[in-house]
């Protein structure tokens, strides 16, 4: 199926790290995204990361993947009240512009 | 240099009516894709388009659902007799380039479409 699987909330504490994980579904997609939506926004890429990569970091945010169990996750560290917001997984088809959205995880930072 | 535009941002219809939304790309974007999200749901593509031409629709109703991206003009979603079930979040990309290699889609912030 291409169904993209996610958890659809997760809440941490201001200065925590966050972790949100995604299933995808299809081992010939090139690249996998990571996308935030703030409330009333359009969603905002915020890093993606090519299939032959198992880790990607890029300031607060580290990308893991796991190929053999097609498992992606984003770490957000140091986590901020302006971290609050709903954050998809997507995956490229193919490499193609087909994307594969999860059903995001809405990210609730306590201060 | 302004993001992808959607107007309206909140739209409401009675069922049977048409629904009408624009998507203007970003400057120097000529390929728009369109998605839907249904509540509790990812985004599902529904339609690629260039400037004049429908590159894949595969994700689109067959019926109801018609979409263009004229040589001047913003792109237009068209819902033809709207019935609850089309009630959703619609949200416009747009890319510099396209075809198979994928590019950065730039989102636009999505018409909430309420059918009652």
């Amino acid at each position: 199926g291409e169904d993209v699987e996610q958890s659809l909330f997760l809440s941490v504490r201001e200065g925590d790290s966050s972790v949100i994980n995604c299933t995808y579904t299809d081992s010939s997609s090139t690249y996998l995204y990571w996308y935030k939506q703030e409330p009333g926004a359009g969603l905002q890429l915020l890093t993606y990361i090519f299939s032959n990569m198992d880790m990607k970091q890029d300031q607060r945010l580290t990308v893991l993947l796991n190929k053999k169990d097609k498992h992606l996750s984003l770490r957000i560290a140091d986590t901020q009240t302006g971290d609050s917001a709903i954050y998809f997984c997507a995956e490229s088809i193919g490499g193609t512009y087909k994307y594969i959205f999860g059903t995001g995880t809405r990210l609730k930072v306590l201060a | 240099n302004a993001g992808v535009m959607q107007n309206p941002r909140h739209l409401v219809r009675r069922r049977g009516q048409e629904a009408r939304l624009r998507c203007s790309p970003m400057k120097g974007h000529s390929h728009v894709y369109w998605y839907r999200q249904l509540p509790e749901e990812g985004l599902k593509f529904m339609v690629y388009l260039q400037k004049e031409n429908i590159i894949d629709e595969s994700g689109m109703p067959k019926e109801r659902f018609s979409a263009e991206f004229p040589k001047e003009g913003p792109s237009i979603l068209r819902i033809q007799q709207v019935v609850r079930g089309d009630s959703a979040a619609y949200f416009c990309a747009s890319s510099p380039a396209g075809g198979l290699v994928s590019y950065e889609q730039f989102f636009g912030p999505g018409t909430r479409l309420t059918v009652l």
